[in-house]
């Protein structure tokens, strides 16, 4: 069953607006982690977020994690074309050695 | 880039098949995953591996099969396919580490699979 449900499903911005996404999930975690997939891709590794840190930043990407309401958030800042993409998050659950659970993905599109 | 390799990338094939997609990865990595993914959708875990010999099956159940008997391959089977099996097919791999480490998860560029 899917652990992450990512919020909004798809979102559409004009170049250099900035861009919000939401993950929620159900149980502990160890870590979440978001990647980014291009059309017809794989994966990319964009940011992890420790169960003990709130937030943390990379070039234009801004993190946030409330493990209080299970919640993470990314930001992309002055986004541009090259951004679509879609987002995951993923999580590592606490309880035992499984693998990342991804969401359902935000499909983001950016306008030039 | 990661370096973790998937082949074929595109097959088209017949109904009743069979076809072992492949993947193999040169960063020495112990966890290996395939996912499938149909376009514009979730991810899901099809089957895993923790090491040499390891195979578990992941939360989507799935027809295909795995093998797991050098480190930097792990190739999917699936031994008669079908429609329903039309999708693509991500295969991933991560170091063993901790899992406070992160087990963040480097993927290969997947194989798209459509059975006619």
């Amino acid at each position: 069953s899917q652990q992450g449900e990512e919020d909004p499903q798809a979102l559409s911005i004009q170049e250099g607006e900035n861009a919000t996404m939401n993950c929620s999930y159900k149980t502990s975690i160890n870590n979440l982690q978001w990647y980014r997939q291009n059309s017809g891709r794989g994966l990319v590794h964009l940011i992890l977020i420790r169960s003990n840190e709130r937030e943390k930043h990379s070039g234009r990407l801004r993190v946030t994690l409330d493990t209080s309401k299970k919640s993470s958030s990314l930001l992309i800042t002055a986004s541009r074309a090259a951004d679509t993409a879609s987002y995951f998050c993923a999580t590592v659950p606490n309880s035992g050695n499984t693998p990342l659970v991804f969401g359902k993905g935000t499909r983001l599109s950016v306008i030039a | 880039e990661a370096d973790i390799y998937q082949t074929p990338r595109y097959l088209v094939i017949g109904t009743g098949k069979k076809i072992t997609l492949e993947c193999s990865q040169t960063m020495g990595h112990d966890k290996m995953y395939w996912y499938q993914q149909d376009p514009g959708m979730e991810l899901h875990l099809i089957h895993y591996s923790y090491g040499v010999n390891s195979t578990e099956k992941g939360d989507l159940s799935s027809e295909s099969t795995v093998s797991r008997i050098r480190t930097e391959h792990f190739p999917l089977t699936l031994e008669s396919a079908r429609p329903s099996h039309t999708s693509q097919y991500l295969c991933a791999s991560s170091p063993l580490g901790s899992r406070f480490s992160g087990n963040t998860i480097y993927f290969g560029e997947g194989s798209w699979l459509t059975v006619v």
